[in-house]
């Protein structure tokens, strides 16, 4: 069995200024995948930034960048220099690399950026 | 860039009622997905659809529920009997391969009344 614990229901940050979502995961598997997915009020799930777990290397994409800490199994989302677009739910989300490979995601944060 | 396509953007539907659910995946992608989310709660695996059966499913798709690819484009969610709690939105997802990412359509809203 797999969990994503997303511990911050919600969250606010003025734009311009840099923010960090938290995300804890427990998994039995040893080669997995973490998404950070972005759900904007179209409700539409849009992927932000991947991770795969047996990389050492955080991943950035753009204002997004991870702190993956997999010894402590904690998959934190930064987002710089924050924009009003960037007002949307987040959900983090975890999927081992088998043939199912179904995802599990956290409960999700509300992040409202502030003008 | 290309996308996963679901119709319809929303449904309202009696209770009792049948219902299908369709989604256009990705073209080269192997791998199928439903989840589903109920409004204000977190996304939920319903099942996982390779080479052209289930390969995977959770507790909440039970007898009611059932998958098909019927033309090697199309893959359909049918929910037999819908219930008051199968009101939410339904995201249809593909992957290339195991360890690629899911990419997801835009949902099907399901208003059960």
């Amino acid at each position: 069995a797999q969990t994503v614990t997303q511990s911050q229901p919600e969250m606010s940050v003025q734009e311009a200024e840099t923010v960090t979502l938290s995300c804890t995961y427990d998994t039995s598997e040893n080669n997995y995948y973490l998404f950070w997915y972005k759900q904007p009020p179209s409700r539409q799930m849009i992927l932000v930034i991947r991770q795969e777990a047996y990389k050492q290397q955080n991943a950035t994409e753009n204002r997004f960048s991870v702190n993956f800490q997999k010894a402590a199994k904690s998959f934190s989302l930064k987002i710089s220099d924050s924009q009003l677009g960037d007002t949307a739910m987040y959900f983090c989300a975890l999927r081992p690399n088998t043939n199912a490979g179904k995802s599990t995601f956290g409960d999700g944060t509300t992040l409202t950026v502030k003008p | 860039e290309p996308e996963v396509t679901q119709t319809p953007s929303h449904q309202v539907t009696q209770m009792g009622q049948e219902v299908i659910l369709r989604c256009v995946p990705i073209s080269n992608h192997l791998y199928f997905y439903w989840y589903r989310q109920i409004l204000g709660q977190k996304v939920e695996f319903l099942v996982s659809f390779y080479n052209n059966e289930i390969s995977e499913k959770s507790e909440i798709f039970d007898d009611q529920f059932s998958v098909e690819r019927p033309d090697g484009s199309n893959f359909t969610l049918k929910i037999r009997s819908t219930k008051l709690e199968d009101s939410a939105m339904y995201f249809c997802a593909s992957s290339g391969g195991p360890g690629n990412t899911i990419y997801f359509g835009e949902g099907s809203w399901l208003t059960v009344v």
